[in-house]
């Protein structure tokens, strides 16, 4: 039980294009999902929170017109990242919180994003 | 002093030792404590989560919370070189509603056959 997936796994986009990001908890419910972004031998850095039907809730210095965070539905929450830029390259990875559980958190696969 | 502290590493066991990783957290009025694996490349693995005083064991695995001194801890037993990996405590604290976990660095763990 407990499995998120990401898609796409990886990604290669030219600057100045977006990129949208999946996160789909697939076999519990998830009212609340969490974006995350982690470079090279760093930490995780939190960007977002997500709530199913609400907006989305951005951590200090995120910008949220740059990333947009749609959770439209209880298994689906998209992070779309717009006018990429080679800055914005990284491994970004979801999470998900099971309804009926406490405060657990359970991580997708994670998307690695390259802007050339 | 930071939310979540640990030692970065590397630490280094021969296989079949005992690893022990530890982790101490600033806010007292934390109350969920949580390890996850995460090998290189990778998303982070939930291992054990932890909600009160003392030990909870699964497996190879124990997690050991002490409030009083504000650390928690996980035990490998019978470290394997699978369990080469960062180890990253995270907690739930208090000042974000508990809706959050706040991660620390991590601390790498090499198991040698």
């Amino acid at each position: 039980g407990a499995v998120v997936s990401q898609h796409p796994s990886r990604v290669i986009c030219k600057s100045g294009t977006s990129v949208k990001i999946e996160c789909r908890s697939l076999d519990f419910q998830a009212t609340t999902m969490f974006w995350y972004r982690q470079f090279p031998k760093k930490s995780l850095m939190l960007m977002a929170t997500s709530n199913e039907g609400s907006k989305a809730t951005y951590e200090q210095g995120v910008e949220k017109d740059k990333f947009l965070i749609n959770h439209a539905s209880l298994t689906l929450s998209t992070l779309t990242v717009t006018s990429a830029h080679p800055e914005d390259s990284s491994f970004y990875i979801c999470s998900a919180r099971d309804l009926g559980s406490s405060y657990e958190q359970y991580f997708g696969p994670g998307t690695r994003l390259t802007v050339t | 002093q930071k939310e979540v502290e640990q030692n970065s590493g590397p630490l280094s066991v021969p296989e079949g030792a005992i690893a022990s990783l530890n982790c101490t957290y600033s806010d007292r009025g934390s109350q969920s404590f949580f390890w996850y694996r995460q090998y290189s490349g990778k998303s982070p693995e939930l291992i054990m989560f932890i909600y009160s005083n003392g030990d909870k064991e699964d497996g190879r695995f124990t997690a050991q919370l002490n409030t009083a001194s504000q650390y928690v801890s996980l035990l490998i037993r019978d470290s394997q070189p699978s369990d080469s990996a960062t180890y990253l405590c995270a907690v739930n604290l208090p000042f974000t509603g508990f809706q959050k976990l706040v991660f620390g660095t991590g601390t790498r763990l090499l198991v040698s056959p």
